[in-house]
């Protein structure tokens, strides 16, 4: 379908390691959010990009999270040396504009962190 | 103080009854609101945006009261399949971006 795609749907790590989301938004959509939901627990924002503008990065929890917008589309999330506290799916959403439109997630990729 | 504050519920109602969602935001400065539904284990997908002047849609009616800086949903004869997690969110400006914020939900439970 036409609808916002990331990868992996799961994943399963061992504390340290690093790991990399995938998220491939609506061809066409300018913005772009990444979000994490534990178990039982609202969305929490992370990073939010719009068009070619600077990302903002206020929601990161720690320096140990990153991510990149290739050529205004697709977003790799990237968790380095991850800790359990990480274990949460992460969520990424698009939408038309930045200002108004409906955001469109993806399944989300389900961390856990051993 | 949380920017977006929701009772988390849940809400146990009986199928038929009318049942409501209070929202709370803290940024005076915020400009768009919406609810989206969550189902079990889904992703979260938009239900309605709220207007200022309030709006219908269906079975689901929401308000906003800037003044009070809150957002409500009203949910009328309610079925089995409404049983979800509610998101109120909230849209303000903050550091030169417009921040999308989720409250975590207020749970509803809808049995025969």
């Amino acid at each position: 379908g036409a609808g916002v795609s990331q990868s992996p749907s799961n994943k399963v790590t061992e504390k340290g390691k690093d790991v990399e989301l995938r998220c491939d938004p609506i061809s066409g959509h300018t913005a772009l959010y990444w979000y994490r939901q534990s178990l039982g627990q609202g969305l929490e924002f992370l990073i939010y990009f719009q068009g070619n503008s600077a990302p903002d990065k206020s929601g990161l929890p720690s320096d140990r999270f990153s991510a990149e917008r290739t050529g205004g589309s697709v977003s790799t999330l990237t968790i380095q040396r991850t800790q359990q506290e990480d274990s949460a799916v992460y969520l990424c959403a698009s939408s038309f504009t930045g200002t108004a439109g409906e955001l469109f997630f993806g399944e989300g990729s389900r961390l856990t962190v051993l | 103080r949380k920017e977006v504050e929701q009772d988390p519920g849940p809400f146990n109602v009986p199928e038929g009854a009318t049942v409501a969602f209070n929202c709370t935001y803290s940024n005076s400065a915020s400009q768009s609101f919406f609810w989206y539904r969550q189902d079990c284990r889904k992703e979260p997908k938009l239900l309605m945006s709220v207007y200022s002047s309030g709006n219908e849609d269906g079975r689901f009616t929401a308000q906003l009261n800037r003044a009070s800086q809150y957002i409500s949903l009203l949910i009328r004869d309610s079925k089995l399949s409404d049983s979800a997690t509610y998101l109120c969110v909230v849209r303000f400006p903050s550091g030169g971006y417009n921040k999308l914020i989720f409250g975590a939900g207020t749970r509803l439970a809808v049995h025969p």
